[in-house]
């Protein structure tokens, strides 16, 4: 079965801090992906950004990266210079594909990380 | 915007009673999911569909089930709520067939089961 964890259940950082989210993935399936999703107090959830497991260049958007390791299986998440507005759930989670090979595109997800940006 | 919207947006029941949630979508998407979320837990699968009456179980579908008899909304019924399934609800979409897609959600659900 595949399971995703992250183990930090709360961070609490001061505005301009950098901070990293982690995440590691069991899985046995060869192809996957994973992603990274923001939940704001408002509770909606937002999509960041998704990797498939061939492609394990680091990715940086903004004031935001991430570090994928096949070879650890994790998919961590940087935010450099944090501000109050990344105060939010950040979620990882892991496509999924059945006995056959077959994904319809379930998501297996984290415990999810509660970031805190104080002022 | 993915045009997914989750009626109701909040609903108080008692234990016992059968609840329907709804999830609409506008952009003919094949694949729906629900998803429930809960402390500690993060979001866990409950059902998905990959078509007009094609649906399959989740990881926690014990006490619901789904019904999509068209395209664009995605049911989900709690026969008889228990307090146990007191959580927040979400709806997603996947906008690929057959590939995995990143799944964009609905405003999601809160249900309490007093």
């Amino acid at each position: 079965a595949q399971k995703v964890t992250q183990a930090q259940t709360e961070i609490s950082v001061v505005e301009k801090e950098d901070v990293t989210l982690d995440c590691v993935y069991e899985t046995r399936d060869t192809t996957y992906y994973l992603f990274w999703y923001k939940q704001p107090p408002s509770g909606e959830l937002v999509f960041l950004i998704r990797r498939n497991s061939f492609d394990e260049q680091n990715e940086i958007s903004g004031r935001y990266s991430w570090n994928f390791q096949k070879s650890t299986s994790s998919f961590n998440f940087t935010i450099t210079a944090s501000q109050v507005v990344d105060s939010a759930v950040y979620f990882c989670a892991l496509s999924e594909t059945d006995a056959g090979g077959t994904s319809y595109g379930k998501l297996t997800f984290g415990q999810g990380t509660i970031l805190t940006v104080h002022p | 915007d993915a045009g997914i919207t989750q009626s109701p947006r909040h609903k108080v029941t008692e234990t016992g009673t059968p609840v329907t949630l709804r999830c609409h979508q506008t952009e003919n998407h094949r694949y729906m999911y629900w998803y429930r979320q809960d402390p500690g837990h993060g979001l866990r699968l409950i059902h998905y569909s990959y078509g007009v009456k094609d649906t399959d179980k989740g990881e926690v579908s014990d006490g619901y089930s789904v019904s999509r008899s068209k395209t664009e909304d995605f049911l989900l019924t709690l026969e008889s709520a228990t307090s146990s399934q007191t959580s927040v609800y979400f709806c997603a979409i996947n906008p690929t067939s057959g590939e995995v897609d990143t799944q964009y959600f609905g405003p999601g659900t809160r249900l309490t089961v007093l």
